[in-house]
């Protein structure tokens, strides 16, 4: 079975500085990779996807992933955060048996002033 | 155009009572889903509608679950005599057709909280 791991619940970073939230997935098959961003009493926005083809995707507000099959990882970043960008991200990848998405536990990144 | 909506966004009821959930997906998208976020086991799949047809039940949590879409359009998630264990939110997410690589549009959620 596919599962997505993040390896951090919470992140807190000052305003400016560069971030990381990290993501693992284990699958035996080829996958397509989502990063989700859910703000305080919303529902979930996309922010980027990986289907195929280059392995650095960019997203909106900035964010960027980089999809590497060998170590199976597909780590969110950008180079300047901001208040805003405060809210739970999740990692997917769509490989359940009926194409719905595998969610990881969620990280909350804290970006303070 | 308008996305995926979900009503009520918050519901309270008392333990043992029965709910309706609704989601009205985003217009000609065939396929629906529905996933529950709670505190203790994050999100989680639920149940696929392609069409009218959901194939597989198996991710419904227990036989006081259950679902139904009409009309290729509105679905509504019944919930029979609630448990406590109930309590969390309910998502519910559209996509053009039921190919993994399709994105999934999600609405804002029913905050479910059964006393």
């Amino acid at each position: 079975a596919q599962s997505v791991t993040q390896l951090d619940s919470q992140v807190p970073v000052f305003e400016e500085a560069p971030v990381e939230l990290r993501c693992n997935y284990s699958s035996s098959v080829s996958v397509y990779l989502f990063w989700y961003v859910q703000y305080p009493n919303q529902g979930l926005q996309l922010l980027l996807k990986y289907l195929s083809g280059s392995t650095l995707v960019k997203g909106i507000n900035g964010f960027e992933a980089e999809f590497n099959k060998s170590q199976t990882s597909f780590h969110l970043r950008k180079p300047s955060v901001h208040i805003s960008d405060t809210a739970e991200y999740f990692c997917a990848v769509n490989g359940g048996s009926q194409g719905n998405l595998i969610f990881g536990k969620g990280t909350k990144l804290s970006v303070k002033p | 155009g308008a996305g995926v909506s979900q009503s009520p966004s918050n519901k309270v009821t008392e333990k043992g009572k029965d709910v309706e959930l609704r989601c009205d997906p985003i217009s000609g998208h065939t396929a629906l889903y529905w996933y529950r976020q709670s505190l203790g086991q994050g999100l989680e799949f639920l149940i696929y509608f392609q069409g009218n047809s959901a194939p597989d039940k198996s991710g419904l949590p227990s036989d006081r679950f259950s679902a139904e879409r009409t009309g290729g359009s509105v679905s509504t998630l019944t919930i029979q005599r609630t448990q406590q264990e109930d309590s969390a939110v309910y998502l519910c997410a559209s996509s053009p057709q039921g190919a993994a690589k399709n994105i999934q549009y999600f609405g804002a959620g029913t905050r479910l909280s059964v006393l």
